[in-house]
């Protein structure tokens, strides 16, 4: 079975506080691919970065930053510094399967609020 | 470049009405997919499309079909609807491990 679970369903923290999102995935697939996706108050869904198993390296943009360990099957998101604007809500989600079967696989969200 | 465009953006049905929702690419992406947002439930697959002409569930399909005549437009029916479908809805597209969404539409059904 294919699942992802993000088990903060809310999390609340002061502007300027580093904050990390939690995703746990499971696949039986060796071959797979990770997404970070953004959705703020104004609904649509913002792309953040894709991670393929074969690549364990964490990733830095900016503030943002992941962490991929394969060995506890999570991807990470944290957001360092964190400001008002950040404030939405942030899906993890998995990309298993081969060919036509190939699907993304969601996981609930959490939802961010930053406050000033 | 307009990317993943869905028509319309809001609508309200009553109950027993039906509607389609359109959704266009231009992107000429073979893989095309119909979700739909609730509160607490993330999103969830309706159905999808790999190509021109073709159709497959997804993993909430009852109450819904599609249809994907044109490469390019990827349509979602509610012959009936039901309180149970007010819901966003969120097409998108995709080629390889490239997705482009929509920006969606909230339906409600009173």
């Amino acid at each position: 079975a294919q699942k992802v679970t993000q088990a903060q369903t809310e999390i609340s923290v002061v502007e300027k506080e580093d904050v990390t999102l939690d995703c746990v995935y499971e696949t039986r697939d060796t071959t797979y691919y990770l997404f970070w996706y953004k959705q703020p108050p104004s609904g649509e869904l913002v792309f953040l970065i894709r991670r393929n198993s074969f690549d364990e390296q964490n990733e830095i943009s900016g503030r943002y930053s992941w962490n991929f360990q394969k060995s506890t099957s999570s991807f990470n998101f944290t957001i360092t510094a964190s400001q008002v604007v950040d404030s939405a809500v942030y899906f993890c989600a998995l990309s298993a399967g081969a060919g036509n079967n190939r699907k993304l696989i969601w996981g609930l969200g959490t939802s961010l609020a930053v406050n000033p | 470049n307009a990317g993943v465009t869905q028509t319309p953006k809001f609508r309200v049905l009553k109950t027993g009405q039906s509607m389609t929702l359109l959704c266009a690419q231009d992107m000429n992406h073979e893989y095309m997919y119909w979700y739909r947002q609730d509160p607490g439930m993330g999103l969830r697959l309706i159905h999808y499309s790999v190509g021109e002409g073709t159709t497959a569930k997804g993993e909430v399909p009852d109450g819904y079909n599609v249809s994907r005549l044109k490469k390019q437009n990827f349509l979602l029916g509610l012959e009936s609807a039901a309180p149970s479908q007010t819901s966003v809805y969120f097409c998108a597209s995709g080629q390889g491990l490239s997705y482009t969404f929509g920006s969606g539409t909230r339906l409600t059904v009173v």
